[in-house]
């Protein structure tokens, strides 16, 4: 029973292409996040939503734009793939975002754009 | 800006010796700091500490957390193979809650 599981797992693709990964959570949060984990291991926040409403939104290009159906699923979509968004991308989850609880993470999605 | 800074980056070690890693932090407004293991897929969880000078123990791992001083130390005694990894701590605001991250220990545990 994955309580936070994305896919693909990996995904391989040109630049210039438009992808999607998805994200469900299973653990009744109401908070839901993506992250970026560059090749030194750095993980950074891209966007987070509260109940299908965004709270957070980091200096990420336009490219980006996530979309959450409802509050169990967060999808990111990326536009025009350039190089550099090669990455592992990570899902997460959290009851609130205001409660002192730990975010729990997805297995990530290995970005490659070749 | 909110900040937090890990060291060492990188540390060999061999089985049985005790590891201390550590993580310095500035911040406008504190509310935890997070200590996870990132292995070859999702960073587990391991702990959270929100007051100062208590110890969080699991194991053979403790860490605690100095908020006069800004920084936090993860001990592990008596390392083991599995528990080379990539060591995260994170620091979370209260305005939104996000969690900012620091560039990580990346630990290996020769046998």
């Amino acid at each position: 029973d994955t309580a936070v599981s994305q896919t693909p797992k990996y995904l391989v693709t040109q630049m210039g292409n438009d992808k999607s990964i998805k994200c469900e959570q299973n653990l009744g949060h109401d908070t839901m996040y993506w992250y970026k984990q560059d090749s030194k291991k750095f993980l950074k926040i891209m966007f987070s939503y509260n109940n299908k409403e965004l709270i957070i939104n980091e200096t990420v290009p336009n490219r980006f734009s996530p979309k959450s159906p409802d509050k169990a699923h967060l999808n990111l979509h990326i536009n025009s793939l350039e190089l550099g968004d090669s990455a592992v991308y990570f899902c997460a989850s959290s009851p609130s975002p205001r409660e002192k609880t730990p975010l729990h993470f997805g297995n990530g999605t290995r970005l490659t754009v070749t | 800006e909110d900040k937090v800074v890990q060291s060492p980056l990188s540390l060999v070690v061999h089985e049985g010796d005790t590891v201390t890693l550590n993580c310095s932090y500035e911040v406008t407004n504190f509310r935890s700091l997070l200590w996870y293991k990132q292995e070859k897929k999702a960073p587990t969880f391991l702990f959270m500490l929100t007051s100062s000078g208590i110890e969080k123990k699991s194991g053979r791992l403790s860490s605690i957390l100095d908020k006069k001083e800004l920084f936090s130390i993860l001990n592990i005694t008596a390392t083991q193979t599995g528990d080379s990894a990539v060591y995260l701590c994170a620091l979370r605001s209260s305005n939104t809650g996000k969690l900012i991250f620091g560039q990580g220990t990346t630990l290996q545990v020769k046998p």
